[in-house]
Formats: C-alpha cells, structure tokens, sequence
C-alpha cells in the first residue's frame, strides 16, 4: 500500500524568498506523484506530475520538483514566492495495485504556505 | 475552459434527512470522484466511478452512496446525514490513469 507524508502543516515565508514544501512516500512499487494547489475557496488544480524519465519535475508558476527514489521524497520548490503562491499544497501519490497504476490518487494533509510581505 | 460544477457552495442540512450533493463535468471524463476534505487529514475518497452505472468504494464509504446515471454527473448521497458528515466535499473528473484530475470548487456541508 502507498502513502504520503506532509510533515508540515504549515510553512511561513517572506515574499521573495526561497521556499521548499517537503512530501514523503511509501511504497514498494513504483509511483506517480503529484503536487496539487488550492486557493482559497477554491477547488484543487494540478501543479506538476512525475510519471517517468527526468527527476525534475517543472511545473506552473515557477514550482518545481524533484523525485528522490533513494531518499522517498518528493519536494517542492520555488526559488523566489509572491503573496499570490498563498495557498495550501497538497502531495499525492497514484494508488498501485498488481495490475498497475490506478485513477485514484492518495493526498497527504497538506501545507499551507503564507508568504507574508 | 474545461469546468467541474457542483450544485451548492454552502449547505446546512438536519441530522437524519437526505441529502444530494449534486457534481456536473464537461470533459467527457470516464472517471469521476467524490473526496472529502477535513483539516488535519487531508483529501480521502469517498467513491469513485469509472464508467456510467459503475462506481467503487473509496477509503471512507460508510453513510454514502452515489449514483451514475449519466456520464457528466456524478451524485453524492447521504442516506441519514450526521454530524460527522460536516465537511467540505470536493468532486473531481479524470479521462484517464495518471491524467490530471479537475475539481469542483467545493460544497461546505453543515449538519446540525
């Protein structure tokens, strides 16, 4: 069985700076991750995805990601955040069963990142 | 622009009377969801379906139900609504595995 760990609940930052979200997984086969974002009021929108191939995952709005096979994770970054990436971040992993990747996904508790001024 | 509707923003229903919440798509998606979202747990699915008439059950199915009838909508049903079942909804669609999944922008539901 998969899943994910947010270890943060909450990550606050000044605007311009640097910002990394971290996300832990478990799983002994292989996995799809994603990163999700949710405004306020606002229903889930896709961030990035990592299927296969590159470890770097570039996504919308300046975020990026990197699969660590040996290490589990699957951290999100942004080198510079505005007050508009205020939001909270949700990390997901594609639930596999024998017969391969399925359509539903597991989400971690989610971060919620407050850049502050 | 692609768009997941779902019927209500805000609910409040009485302990014990049923409840619908309602989720409209218009991707021509197989694949839609019902997740509820509390703090402190994150996103958990409720049921998923995968076809018109098909569905299976999520993480948390207890005290729900839904219906399929048509492709572009999927329905959430609380038999007996309780006040455990106060939650945001979230209702999503996908056209395949590992295809990004679209969301509605929520149903708040209040049982008191």
């Amino acid at each position: 069985a998969q899943s994910v760990t947010q270890l943060d609940s909450q990550v606050p930052v000044f605007e311009e700076a640097p910002v990394e979200l971290r996300c832990n997984y478990s799983s002994s086969v292989s996995v799809y991750l994603f990163w999700y974002v949710q405004y306020p009021n606002q229903g889930l929108q896709l961030l990035l995805k990592y299927l296969s191939g590159s470890t770097l995952v570039k996504g919308i709005n300046g975020f990026e990601a990197e699969f660590n096979k040996s290490q589990t994770s699957f951290h999100l970054r942004k080198p510079s955040v505005h007050i508009s990436d205020t939001a909270e971040y949700f990390c997901a992993v594609s639930r596999t069963t024998l017969g391969g990747a399925t359509n539903k996904l597991i989400f971690g508790t989610g971060t919620l990142l407050a850049v502050q001024p | 622009d692609v768009k997941v509707t779902q019927s209500s923003r805000y609910l409040v229903k009485r302990t014990g009377e049923k409840v619908f919440l309602e989720c409209v798509q218009d991707m021509d998606h197989e694949n839609m969801f019902w997740y509820r979202q509390d703090p402190g747990l994150g996103l958990r699915l409720i049921y998923f379906s995968y076809d018109v008439k098909m569905k299976e059950k999520g993480d948390i199915p207890e005290g729900y139900s839904v219906s399929r009838e048509k492709k572009e909508r999927f329905s959430l049903i609380l038999e007996s609504a309780s006040t455990n079942q106060t939650s945001m909804y979230l209702c999503a669609s996908s056209g395949g595995t590992n295809e990004k999944l679209f969301f509605g922008s929520g149903t708040q539901l209040s049982v008191l």
